[in-house]
């Protein structure tokens, strides 16, 4: 198996152009996540999906991000403009099975992908 | 709110020297822990979950337990490649996503 596979691996963009992250999840995994790992805050959820569709978006900042999955095998986050205080490293995760749903793959551990840097300056 | 302190921020070891890496957590009801590795430029891998207070999990070198307020990592005669940063998550009872901490930043010197 390949792994999650995340695009581009690293992005350096101005402040006020749009960026487009996109990610790859493990065939035959329902649940996909983005994280943002920064040195001050750690990793923090952004959004994630159950079967393509977005249960929980609350950790997204603000308008100026958004995340879809059209499909089971693709997922894209968009930052439309670009901040300097959006510079971090941006990961996409994805499990075989919706947490916390009560079976026997019931805290199935998060795969995750390799990251992209983004820099915007 | 769902909190994980990990401490310490950095721990350097000399080859052989075991020691424990530390993970506390307040949450509404713990329905898991998670343990994973992060290399540089890389994603974190998963390494163990627990469950309930004194389980414990194995791995070569590394032996996770838990109680019911912190988890410990401990190490045992580490290697220059277990260098790496370690990070603890929790998963919260009628939740479904995972609340990380900072990590903790190993460095194994030969």
């Amino acid at each position: 198996d390949a792994g999650v596979i995340q695009s581009p691996r690293h992005e350096v963009t101005e402040m006020g152009q749009e960026v487009t992250l996109r990610c790859k999840p493990i065939s035959g995994h329902n649940s996909l996540f983005w994280y943002r790992q920064t040195m001050m805050r750690g990793l923090e959820l952004l959004i994630y999906f159950n079967n393509n569709v977005p249960i929980d978006d609350s950790g997204m900042p603000e308008d100026r991000f958004s995340a879809k999955m059209p499909n089971a095998s693709f997922s894209t986050l968009k930052i439309q403009p670009s901040e300097p205080r959006d510079s971090a490293v941006y990961f996409c995760a994805s499990s075989p099975t919706r947490q916390g749903f009560i079976g026997n793959s019931y805290n199935s551990p998060l795969h995750f992908g390799n990251g992209t840097r983004l820099t915007v300056t | 709110e769902d909190q994980v302190t990990q401490s310490p921020e950095a721990l350097r070891l000399q080859e052989g020297e075991s020691s424990s890496l530390n993970c506390s957590y307040t949450v509404s009801g713990l329905r898991g822990l998670f343990w994973y590795r992060q290399d540089p430029g890389k994603g974190p891998e998963f390494l163990f979950t627990l469950y309930s207070a004194g389980e414990e999990k194995e791995k070569e070198r590394l032996k996770a337990t838990l109680t019911k307020k912190e988890s410990f990592l401990h190490i045992t005669a580490p290697k220059p490649e277990d260098s790496a940063t370690y990070l603890c998550a929790v998963q919260a009872a009628g939740y479904s996503t995972l609340t990380f901490g900072k990590g903790t930043m190993l460095l194994v010197s030969p």
